[in-house]
């Protein structure tokens, strides 16, 4: 069975740091997503990670995937309070099974 | 853009009674979840359907049901409601394909008294 585990899963920091998210997975898939979420709303895709060694960068934020590793990687640039949201990494099996969450707070 | 569109925002409704969530996508996917999200729990699938007219049970279908009748509609039911299944509610499309992208509706708060 497929497990998907993120960490941490709280996160606070100040505006302008830099921080990792990590995504591990159990078993063998070339598909990852990452998604955000507000409070109260639904979630909103921000990558899809297709293939070992893709990287994909979106403002402050990069996603890359190793598949031999089983680890994705949510990279945050600067942060800003706009990033303040829970971050959701999610591993195609025969369907989308997701971590726990992180729930990001950025600081001024 | 994928639009996937659900019935309702906000639900008030009393146990015992008969529930039905609505969610609609205009992409023409053959692939459609239904999840529910609770505090330290993240996001549960409870049913899923790959094509019309077929339904697959997900990680936590007791007590619900589902009915595909057209591409377009996969409908939740809750057959008869109790408090337990107070929760947000979501839906979801998958595009297949090379990309494989899931796309989320916007949600509905059930609230069962």
């Amino acid at each position: 069975e497929l497990k998907v585990e993120q960490n941490p899963l709280f996160l606070s920091m100040q505006e302008g740091k830099n921080y990792t998210i990590y995504c591990n997975y159990s078993t063998t898939s070339d598909r990852l997503y990452w998604y955000r979420q507000d409070p109260g709303k639904s979630l909103e895709s921000l990558f899809v990670l297709l293939s070992n060694g893709a990287v994909k960068q979106e403002g402050r934020l990069m996603a890359s995937l190793d598949t031999k590793a089983r680890l994705s990687t949510l990279h945050i640039t600067a942060a800003v309070h706009d990033l303040s949201a829970t971050y959701f990494c999610a591993v195609l099996s025969r369907k989308l099974v997701f971590g726990k969450g992180t729930k990001l707070t950025v600081n001024p | 853009d994928v639009k996937v569109t659900q019935s309702s925002r906000y639900l008030v409704k009393r146990t015992g009674e008969k529930v039905f969530l609505e969610c609609v996508q205009d992409m023409d996917h053959e692939n459609m979840f239904w999840y529910r999200q609770d505090p330290g729990l993240g996001l549960r699938l409870i049913y899923f359907s790959y094509d019309v007219k077929m339904k697959e049970k997900g990680d936590i279908p007791e007590g619900y049901s589902v009915s595909r009748e057209k591409k377009e509609r996969f409908s939740l039911i809750l057959e008869s409601a109790s408090t337990n299944q107070t929760s947000m509610y979501l839906c979801a499309s998958h595009s297949g394909g090379e990309n494989n992208e899931q796309f989320f509706g916007p949600g509905t708060r059930l609230t069962v008294l």
